[in-house]
C-alpha cells in the first residue's frame, strides 16, 4: 500500500538554526500538508500547497516558515531560526485531487528537538 | 478560532468493554473525521462523515455526525488489545483544505 515517508525520524538542532524536514507524497497525490503536534496536545494545522502555491495556510505558519516542492517527489518545510517552541512532531499529508479533504494520508512524522 | 474539545480526556477500560466518547465544537463542521493515532506515527482515518445526523460503521466502529453540526460521536464495541492508542476527532469545511483537530481521547486497556 501506498504511503507517505519523512525523514529525518528525529532532528535535534539548536536554536536559532535553519531546518528542512523532507517529505516524500505519495505518487499520484497532488494536495499536500503540513500539520505539527507539541508533545501530549492536538495536531495542528500549518499549511496546504497545490499547484505549486501555498492554498492555505495557519497562523502558527508566519515568516519564519516556508514550503517547497523542489522536485516531482519531494515537499519540504523550511523553518529558518529554530526557537524552542518549535519543538514538536512534524506530519506532512498528502491526498489525491479527486478525494475530498478526509483523503489526507498522514506521513509518521519528524520529531524536531530544539535546544 | 475553531475549538474541539473531546471527552473524556482519557479511559482504562477492560478488554471486551464498549467505548463511547464524544467531541463538540465552538462552530459548525460540513465534515466531521475521526483518526486513531498510534505512538510515533501519524493519524490513520477510521471514519469520516458528511451529513447531519448521519450514522456510520467501520466493523466495531460507529461514528455520528450531530444533527446541529457542532458535535459528534464515536463509539468502540467489543475493545480489544489493539484499540489503545489516541483518538481524535477532527472538522473540516467545504472549500477549505485545513482539518482542525481535537484534543483527543486516550484509550487504555487494563489486563
Amino acid at each position: 500500500e501506498p504511503e507517505v515517508t519523512q525523514t529525518p525520524s528525529h532532528q535535534v538542532t539548536q536554536m536559532g538554526q535553519e531546518v528542512i524536514l523532507r517529505c516524500v507524497p505519495i505518487s499520484n497525490h497532488l494536495y499536500f500538508y503540513w500539520y505539527r503536534q507539541i508533545l501530549g496536545q492536538k495536531v495542528e494545522f500549518l499549511v496546504s500547497f497545490y499547484n505549486n502555491e501555498i492554498s492555505e495556510k495557519s497562523e502558527i505558519f508566519d515568516d519564519q516558515f516556508s514550503v517547497e516542492r523542489p522536485d516531482g517527489s519531494n515537499f519540504t518545510l523550511k523553518i529558518r531560526s529554530t526557537k524552542l517552541e518549535d519543538s514538536a512532531m512534524y506530519f506532512c499529508a498528502s491526498r489525491a485531487r479527486t478525494s475530498g479533504v478526509h483523503g489526507q494520508f498522514f506521513g509518521p512524522g519528524t520529531r524536531l528537538t530544539v535546544l | 478560532g475553531q475549538q474541539l474539545n473531546q471527552s473524556p480526556q482519557s479511559m482504562f477500560i477492560q478488554e471486551g468493554e464498549d467505548v463511547s466518547m464524544n467531541c463538540t465544537s465552538s462552530s459548525i463542521f460540513n465534515t466531521w473525521l475521526w483518526y486513531k493515532q498510534d505512538p510515533g506515527e501519524g493519524p490513520v482515518l477510521l471514519i469520516a462523515l458528511y451529513k447531519a445526523g448521519e450514522l456510520t460503521s467501520n466493523g466495531r466502529l460507529t461514528a455520528q455526525f450531530g444533527i446541529t453540526r457542532k458535535d459528534s460521536f464515536l463509539n468502540i464495541s467489543a475493545s480489544i488489545p489493539s484499540d489503545v492508542g489516541i483518538y481524535f476527532c477532527a472538522g473540516a469545511n467545504f472549500g477549505n483544505e485545513k482539518l482542525t483537530f481535537g484534543t483527543g481521547t486516550r484509550l487504555t486497556i487494563i489486563p
